[in-house]
């Protein structure tokens, strides 16, 4: 079964930094790209950030850029989300999910949830 | 970026009700249009990929059309399982890869 799990997630100050893991299992991960989604609370979903199989081709949402860094450890099945100067809007649950063919999520891990607190 | 917009924001419907909800992109994005749905508390699961391709494991009364800017999300006959919210997301071209705003399916 296709597996995935995030950790990290916790209470930190505004202005803090953060580094979020999602650590994949059941299939080959170095195949996959991979990207991390986030919801606010009681909100919808908004895509943060993807990474390619090799991590040669990386991509961000505005709202994170310059502020996140995502990054891959193909031999540790692992993705990872530095998240720096964070702010209270950056309060979400994240949930790492694996890239289908043609960019859809699926299947996605059970979120970690980050809260920002001046 | 293209922006996504579903409707409606929610419904009300009974067990055994056909339930129809729509997806409208700002700009055409081809079949670049994938369903999900979301219980409370837990993460979101791919039903439909590619505006029209029910992912293994998805109960049939699922189904999904449109091409360009029009995409819906139909249930046959609403099971208690499918009160949900449920999102549609467009790949079109480079990210960002953006989410309509949800419709949440509840129990009339």
């Amino acid at each position: 079964e296709e597996q995935l799990v995030e950790s990290g997630g916790r209470l930190v100050q505004t202005g803090g930094s953060l580094r979020l893991s999602c650590a994949a299992s059941g299939f080959v991960f170095s195949d996959y790209d991979i990207n991390w989604v986030r919801q606010a609370p009681g909100k919808g979903l908004e895509w943060v950030s993807y990474i390619s199989t090799s991590g040669a081709t990386i991509y961000y949402a505005d709202a994170v850029k310059g502020r996140f860094t995502i990054s891959r450890d193909n031999a540790k099945k692992s993705v990872y989300l530095q998240m720096r100067n964070l702010r209270q809007d950056d309060t979400a649950v994240y949930y790492c999910a694996k890239t289908g063919l043609y960019n859809w999520f699926d299947p996605w891990g059970k979120g970690t949830m980050v809260a920002v607190s001046s | 970026d293209i922006q996504m917009t579903q409707s409606p924001s929610s419904l009300s419907a009974s067990v055994g009700d056909r339930v129809t909800i729509t997806c409208r992109a700002s700009q055409p994005i081809s079949n670049y249009l994938h369903w999900y749905q979301q219980r409370p508390g837990k993460a979101p699961k791919l039903l439909i990929y590619t505006a029209s391709t029910l992912q293994s494991g998805v109960p049939s009364r699922f189904s999904g059309s449109g091409s360009g800017t029009d995409f819906t999300l139909t249930i046959s006959s609403l099971q208690p399982e499918d009160f949900a919210t449920y999102f549609c997301q467009q790949s079109y071209n480079i990210p960002p890869w953006t989410f309509g705003q949800g419709t949440k399916v509840e129990m009339k």
